[in-house]
């Protein structure tokens, strides 16, 4: 099966642009997270999606950052604008459900946000 | 919230040696364990987990020990090979509340030959 897809691998752009990010999860994983990984660190959740609900957007800094997932698949992560310290890895991922009994979390590969 | 220690952040073995690599957990609540292995430049990968109910469980040289009562639980991999480097994380959650999967802060496993 296809694991979760994200787009773009790699995105440069200058302080204070936007930036997107698109992520389509497995088949049928009702659960999507967006993570952000700093460099040398370990993911840290920023929005969590129970079908199209944000059940978990605590970590999300709201003033910069927004996500949507209207019809409970793909999703997009958006940063308008962005600032230097946006620069990480900004990790998908989907799970069937809440992590309960045999579910588990599965990875994007990532997209590589670099802000000069 | 929870919080998860890992220990150490680096770690080089000879190979054919073996590696554990342990976390700590502080919400005693938490009853699902994943480990991840992340190679350079790519997504982190689910090599094995555990949940509260079980002590123990390996997979050919991976196996993870959880001692609920300390709140730690370990990695170790036992023959290592040079394509066991990597850095793994550790994490943990309480499912029953549906919160975050808190992640630990990694550590790199060098396999030296």
């Amino acid at each position: 099966e296809a694991g979760v897809v994200q787009s773009p691998r790699y995105k440069i752009i200058e302080k204070k642009q936007p930036v997107a990010f698109w992520c389509n999860p497995i088949s049928g994983h009702n659960t999507l997270y967006w993570y952000r990984q700093n460099l040398g660190q370990g993911p840290e959740l920023l929005i969590r999606y129970e079908n199209e609900e944000a059940v978990d957007d605590s970590q999300l800094p709201k003033d910069r950052f927004s996500a949507e997932r209207l019809k409970g698949v793909d999703s997009t992560l958006k940063i308008q604008p962005a600032e230097l310290g946006d620069s990480a890895v900004y990790l998908c991922a989907s799970s069937p459900g809440a992590l309960a009994t045999n579910e588990k979390l599965f990875f994007g590969s990532g997209t590589q946000l670099s802000v000069l | 919230g929870e919080n998860v220690e890992q220990h150490p952040s680096t770690l080089s073995v000879q190979e054919g040696d073996s590696a554990v690599i342990k976390c700590t957990y502080s919400d005693s609540a938490s009853n699902y364990f994943p480990w991840y292995k992340q190679e350079l430049g790519k997504r982190p990968q689910l090599i094995i987990d555990i949940r509260s109910n079980v002590g123990e469980k390996k997979d050919q040289r991976i196996a993870v020990t959880l001692n609920k009562t300390a709140k730690h639980f370990s990695l170790h991999i036992t023959e290592t090979q040079p394509e066991d480097s990597a850095v793994y994380f550790c994490a943990a959650i309480n499912t029953g509340t549906a919160s975050k999967l808190t992640f630990g802060t990694g550590t790199r496993l060098q396999v030296t030959l």
